[in-house]
């Protein structure tokens, strides 16, 4: 079954702090991962995608077979990076499946 | 650009009431999607459109949901007579679409449901 697990439901840390955004998934074959951010009173949008392979925001993400997992990081956490973050991923037919959403609150 | 429109953006009623929520999606994109969140979860698809074709509505609860596309444009979801579990925040996102490629999906603002 395809499952994309966010073991981390809220993570604080203080400005200038590294942060990583944890993410696991379930998948058979070869999935296609994406980070989904929502900041406060905004709607869903797209963060990055692993075939980019960009850093958006100075937020990057490796997407790791062996571990099944799609980590988001960021070296120098800021405090507008506060927001829920979703990991999703999709198997290639347009259909995204989220996991349940980390928010990230950087403190002052 | 206006992005993905939907209203209302929120919406309280009676259990066994009916409700309707509309989606403009992008102009141009035409797929289109319904999410529904609830509290404390990620989106989960309840159907995909592309164009006016229904492609996807594995998820979609047949017995009192429905939606349509007329025209392959604007999308209204329906529910019909709404439970108490039906509280959530429907979502709905747009993209383009060609075989084989896999566009960003934009998404709406969302309309929160509660149902008393």
């Amino acid at each position: 079954a395809q499952r994309v697990t966010q073991p981390e439901k809220l993570l604080s840390v203080f400005k200038g702090a590294p942060v990583e955004l944890k993410c696991n998934y379930s998948y058979s074959g070869s999935p296609e991962l994406f980070w989904y951010v929502q900041y406060s009173r905004q709607r869903l949008q797209l963060l990055l995608r692993h075939i980019s392979r960009e850093s958006i925001k100075g937020f990057t993400a490796d997407l790791n077979k062996g571990e099944t997992s799609f980590h988001l990081k960021k070296p120098f956490a800021q405090e507008e990076d506060s927001a829920m973050y979703y990991c999703a991923l999709s198997s290639h037919t347009d259909k995204l499946i989220f996991g349940t959403g980390t928010r990230l609150q950087v403190f002052p | 650009e206006a992005g993905v429109v939907q209203s209302p953006r929120y919406k309280i009623i009676e259990k066994k009431q009916p409700v309707a929520f509309w989606c403009n999606p992008i102009s141009g994109h035409n797929t289109l999607y319904w999410y529904r969140q609830n509290l404390g979860q990620g989106p989960e698809l309840l159907i995909r459109y592309e164009n006016e074709e229904a492609v996807d509505d594995s998820q979609l609860p047949k017995d009192r949901f429905s939606a349509e596309r007329l025209k392959g444009v604007d999308s209204t979801l329906k529910i019909q007579p709404a439970e108490l579990g039906d509280s959530a925040v429907y979502l709905c996102a747009s993209s383009p679409w060609l075989a084989g490629v896999l566009y960003e999906q934009y998404f709406g603002p969302g309309t929160r449901l509660t149902v008393t």
